[in-house]
């Protein structure tokens, strides 16, 4: 199986800040990379797929890039509701899909 | 638009089993691939497995393989998951998802939450 590793685990940081997020798979997956957000009591939320394409209606300021291997998600500004928890996911050629094990961002 | 309503939630006892529905609106279930995903409190996103509608076939993963059970009944337009032999651990928010470009997951359902007590 093909496993996904997320660094950090935990982010703090300030409103305005730029961050980036990275997602490590254990063998290629081509770009079959997707990121989601979720808060709290809620379902997650795409905010990109194909690593690097952004659904519809989702801020500018999320951005994704990457292939192969490494992918990585960036948030160029901080906004309030933009704290939450990141994960990204993957679907491989067997159709099975596996998450990374999630970032938490947080307010410093 | 397309939306996915879930049953609401359960306790269950362990050993017992439990069976929730995603009703799909907006949209033909036949043409969609449907997952379910399962989230322990304080923990992270865990693929239970998927159905394609259209040809009645479903894939899960080991972990999962004889204890989950999911189908799709095109004439209610709902998806199905099924859990048996519930054991404590199986005490999480359960759920379905639309398949959307590129393997993602495009649309979500509200969560259904499952207790499983004695």
């Amino acid at each position: 199986d093909i496993q996904l590793t997320q660094s950090p685990s935990f982010l703090s940081a300030s409103v305005g800040d730029r961050v980036t997020i990275t997602c490590r798979a254990s063998q290629g997956i081509s770009s079959y990379l997707a990121w989601y957000q979720q808060k709290p009591g809620q379902a997650p939320k795409l905010l990109i797929y194909a690593a690097s394409t952004l659904q519809s209606g989702v801020p500018s300021r999320f951005s994704g890039s990457g292939s192969g291997t490494e992918f990585t998600l960036t948030i160029s500004s901080l906004q309030p509701e933009d704290f939450a928890t990141y994960y990204c996911q993957q679907l491989n050629s067997y159709l099975s899909i596996t998450f990374g094990q999630g970032t938490r961002l947080e307010i410093k | 638009q397309v939306q996915l309503v879930q049953s609401g939630d359960e306790v269950k006892k362990p050993g017992s089993s439990v069976k929730v529905s995603c009703k799909v609106s907006g949209g033909t279930l036949s043409s969609y691939v449907i997952s379910w995903v399962r989230q322990a409190p304080g923990q992270g996103l865990e693929w239970m497995g998927g159905v394609m509608p259209m040809f009645g076939t479903s894939k899960y993963p080991q972990k999962f393989q004889g204890r989950v059970t999911i189908t799709a009944d095109k004439s209610t337009s709902a998806a199905y998951m099924e859990l048996t032999s519930l054991r404590s651990e199986d005490t999480a928010v359960y759920f379905c998802a639309k398949k959307g470009n590129s393997g993602s997951l495009d649309y979500w359902g509200q969560g259904t939450l499952v207790t499983v007590s004695s």
